[in-house]
């Protein structure tokens, strides 16, 4: 696509429940990454993909976070048993490659569990 | 572990001026510097990339430098207009094949 898609762009979920976020980055991107953004803070690394595999989770604050990608595209983050301390923007970027490409970022999920 | 620091937090200024928007990191082994725009509520919109063995990039009247010995790199913005006002932030790659660290920005605005 002609840019980085990411759905829903807004989520309100209760305490506890389940919720998926989706990232459709640029096609050809190889590399594919997930940040999380608190208001007045820089977003935060969560994790990042070079194809289908995950080069670098030590982001991910716990294992209620899962992310896949299962074709080399696109990619879901996952949070089980959400807590309310998990609201905040969820961020997808891409780059041609892991080696110091430009990333582009998309308007990003805007999570917020009550 | 690298950090990233922005200073100023915020800025006002007239429009029309020229202005400096500060970087500084711990790790002066770095692979690439990356400037972004972020207005409320958006995306991160990439502005400059500027490799570890570059010293500076241009765009337009954007000019973004990079000192890596002593961990500084400077965002300077030419001629402010009003629809310069957002937040830019500063990100820092470690090596190839990382991903970026973030400041937590400075929040620019340009009044009329």
């Amino acid at each position: 696509g002609a840019g980085v898609s990411q759905t829903p762009s807004n989520k309100v979920t209760e305490k506890g429940k389940y919720v998926e976020l989706r990232c459709d980055p640029i096609s050809g991107h190889t590399a594919l990454y997930w940040y999380r953004q608190s208001l007045g803070q820089g977003p935060e690394f969560l994790i990042y993909f070079q194809g289908t595999g995950a080069a670098d989770d030590s982001g991910l604050p716990n294992d209620r976070f899962f992310a896949v990608r299962p074709e080399g595209s696109v990619s879901t983050l996952k949070i089980q048993r959400t807590e309310r301390g998990d609201s905040a923007v969820y961020l997808c970027a891409s780059s041609l490659s892991l080696a110091g490409g430009e990333l582009f970022f998309g308007e990003g999920s805007r999570l917020t569990v009550l | 572990k690298q950090e990233v620091t922005q200073i100023p937090a915020a800025l006002s200024v007239p429009e029309g001026e020229n202005l400096v928007l500060n970087c500084s990191f711990t790790d002066s082994a770095i692979y690439n510097l990356q400037w972004f725009r972020q207005d409320p509520g958006k995306g991160l919109t990439s502005l400059l990339l500027i490799q570890s063995s570059q010293r500076e990039q241009t765009s337009g009247r954007l000019n973004a430098s990079l000192d890596k010995s002593s961990g500084r790199s400077t965002l300077y913005i030419a001629a402010s207009q009003p629809g310069d006002s957002a937040t830019y932030l500063c990100a820092v790659g470690g090596q190839a094949g990382t991903a970026l660290i973030f400041g937590k920005g400075t929040t620019l605005s340009v009044s009329s």
